[in-house]
């Protein structure tokens, strides 16, 4: 069974920092592309950031290239999130998501349960 | 970037009705259209990929139909347990872009 727990969602203060984790389980990691996925009540589903199965290709939404650095190790099965310079915008659930195949274009055939975001003075 | 149109926002209907949530392109995405479900207090699941593939488990009364620019999904005789909000996706080219969802509410 393939399961993804995410961790470190927290409350920050504007500017600060924060780190997502996901460790993934019951499938071959490296075989899958992974993705970061954002839900907000106002604004629905946001695709935020993807990464190939080697970790060799990444890609970022444009509200958060420059801020925001996926990375995965696949020793570890992990999946992270750096997230630096942050925004009350920023504020949403974070999903780790995972593609069926390992470089993209493919659809989103497991999530996480998500872990949450506050940014807020 | 690509953008997704779905329609209608919300919808009510009767149980054994029949169901069309539509979800247009702003270009080509050929068959790379994708629905999920999502229920209250949980993560999406994927219903349909390819457009009109669906997953392993899902009841075989979800079906999805499409290609180029304007897809739909279709409940052929809903029930209770579809209250949930639908959502379309495009993976035809990143960025990855969702519709903003079809609310679905049992009468």
């Amino acid at each position: 069974e393939v399961q993804l727990v995410e961790s470190g969602g927290d409350l920050v203060q504007p500017g600060g920092s924060l780190r997502l984790s996901c460790a993934a389980s019951g499938f071959t990691f490296s075989n899958c592309a992974m993705n970061w996925v954002r839900q907000t009540p106002g604004k629905g589903l946001e695709w935020v950031s993807a990464i190939s199965g080697s970790g060799d290709d990444t890609y970022y939404a444009d509200s958060v290239r420059g801020r925001f650095t996926i990375s995965r190790d696949n020793s570890k099965n992990s999946l992270y999130l750096r997230m630096n310079s942050l925004r009350a915008e920023d504020t949403a659930l974070y999903y780790c998501v995972k593609e069926g195949a390992p470089s993209f274009n493919d659809a989103f055939d497991n999530w996480g349960q998500g872990t949450m975001v506050t940014v807020s003075s | 970037d690509i953008q997704m149109t779905q329609s209608p926002s919300s919808l009510s209907a009767s149980v054994g009705d029949r169901v069309t949530i539509t979800c247009r392109a702003s270009q080509t995405i050929t068959n790379y259209l994708n629905w999920y479900q999502q229920k209250p207090g949980k993560a999406p699941k994927l219903l349909i990929s390819a457009a009109s593939s669906l997953q392993s488990g899902v009841p075989s009364r979800f079906s999805g139909s499409g290609s180029g620019t304007e897809f739909t999904l279709t409940i052929s005789s809903l029930q209770p347990e579809d209250s949930a909000t639908y959502d379309c996706q495009q993976s035809y080219s990143i960025p990855y872009s969702f519709g903003q969802g079809t609310k679905l509410e049992i009468k």
